[in-house]
């Protein structure tokens, strides 16, 4: 069976320092990864999604990035952090059957301080 | 610009009390997904809503997809404390051949006993 794993579960770090959270999906090719942030109380934001290896789409402008050095895993990092990133960051992937995507599976998240 | 909205954002209920939560999405899509989430947790897929006049039943909860209206519905009948969580509904779009997978704003239901 598939299963996604997130690390790590909770990161507090200070202003400009730097981020990795990694994200791998076991039991399954060629997923559509996603990264999303959600603001305490508040919806979740697509911040990029990969269709691919080295393929990455960016949806909000900000000054982190995400990499996809391998089939199943995504990298979400950051040169130097800004107390607005502080949120819960939550991976997901989705496959293609028959052209369609399919329902989104989750990580257990990271959830992560700015101070 | 794809968007998916959904209503109420908040909504407190009495134990035994119907409801239901509403989600429009702006562009084509002929399929709808919910999402739960409890408090401090990840989402946990609910429903898969393949097709125009899909219906899916889960215990209390159904959701339902007119993909004319560009509407999808969850209702809860006779809710319990238990449904207390955030539904989330999402779409994937804005066009066939893109993988985006947008989340609606929410709806953080609190179920009173």
């Amino acid at each position: 069976s598939q299963t996604i794993h997130q690390w790590p579960a909770t990161l507090v770090q200070p202003v400009g320092s730097p981020l990795s959270l990694e994200c791998t999906v076991e039991g399954t090719s060629n997923p559509n990864l996603y990264w999303y942030r959600q603001a305490a109380g508040r919806g979740l934001q697509l911040l990029f999604y990969s269709v691919g290896i080295g393929q990455i789409s960016s949806e909000v402008p900000q000054n982190l990035s995400a990499s996809r050095p391998q089939d199943r895993q995504f990298i979400l990092s950051s040169k130097k952090l800004l107390l607005s990133d502080s949120g819960f960051y939550l991976c997901a992937w989705t496959l293609i059957l028959r052209g369609r995507v399919t329902e989104a599976f989750f990580g257990q998240g990271t959830r992560l301080t700015v101070v | 610009e794809l968007k998916v909205e959904q209503n109420p954002l908040f909504l407190s209920m009495q134990e035994g009390k119907n409801y239901t939560i509403y989600c429009n999405y702006s562009t084509t899509s002929d399929r709808l997904y919910w999402y739960r989430q409890d408090p401090g947790k990840s989402l946990e897929s609910l429903f898969v809503l393949l097709s125009n006049g899909a219906v899916k039943q889960e215990g209390r909860l159904m959701a339902s997809l007119d993909t004319k209206a560009r509407l999808s519905t969850l209702h809860i009948t006779a809710a319990v404390h238990d449904l207390s969580a955030t539904y989330f509904c999402a779409v994937v779009g804005p066009s066939s051949g893109t993988y985006k997978y947008i989340f609606g704003t929410g709806t953080r239901l609190k179920v009173l006993a």
